[in-house]
């Protein structure tokens, strides 16, 4: 399975910029990189994904690389809701069956301060 | 937006006997998901289910557990004869079903086995 390697846990304050890392030495030339948060209590959320282009979307940015064996989830200007632990995940393309099976990992703890 | 909805929020029930746990994917879904998550660890994949079948199934998915469409909008997860290490948030997810589809998780079933 394609691994990711996140920091156990983040800090930011409130309105700044938040760059949250992951490493993906082992990526394939299919693998997509996606990134979901769970917020406290509540199921995942989707982020944002990406191949090889940078994405951005009203939630974050997304930065990759030019090797692929990294990638930065930006949130433009922290806010208090964004406190959630965020997960890089690696998913295979699949055909003529699911692309569901996403392996979470521990993820990054996002706390935001005031 | 469209959301995946999950009851009950809380179920409790008695080791040995079955429950069920449904959700509402999202309505021109056509991919459909289960997770779990074991308080304080990671969110796991079960299975996932694709044109009225089991596309994929972890190591978790035995024979004790599931899966039904039983209509054109519900999907449950039925365990047969429930474990104190069945207790768990439960997680419903449905995707539109290309590769690059993000998925849509519900909020969550925590089912409590006593």
């Amino acid at each position: 399975d394609a691994k990711t390697t996140q920091p156990n846990s983040m800090e930011s304050n409130e309105e700044e910029p938040v760059h949250l890392p992951c490493n993906h030495s082992t990526i394939s030339g299919t693998d997509y990189i996606h990134w979901y948060r769970q917020l406290p209590s509540q199921g995942p959320e989707y982020v944002i994904h990406g191949l090889t282009s940078n994405v951005n979307n009203r939630m974050a940015s997304l930065a990759i690389a030019e090797d692929r064996k990294s990638s930065t989830l930006i949130l433009h200007r922290a806010t208090l809701r964004d406190a959630a632990v965020y997960y890089c995940i690696l998913s295979g393309l699949f055909y003529g069956g699911s692309q569901g099976n996403l392996i979470f990992g521990k993820g990054t703890k996002l706390s935001v301060k005031p | 937006e469209p959301e995946v909805t999950q009851t009950p929020s809380h179920q409790v029930t008695q080791m040995g006997q079955e429950v069920i746990l449904r959700c509402v994917p999202i309505s021109n879904h056509l991919y459909f998901y289960w997770y779990r998550q074991i308080l304080g660890q990671k969110v796991e994949f079960l299975v996932s289910f694709y044109n009225n079948e089991i596309s994929e199934k972890s190591e978790i998915f035995d024979d004790q557990f599931s899966v039904e469409r039983p209509d054109g909008s519900n999907f449950t997860l039925k365990i047969r004869s429930t474990k104190l290490e069945d207790s768990a948030m439960y997680f419903c997810a449905s995707s539109y079903g290309t590769t690059r589809s993000p998925l849509h998780f519900g909020n969550g079933t925590r089912l409590t086995v006593t």
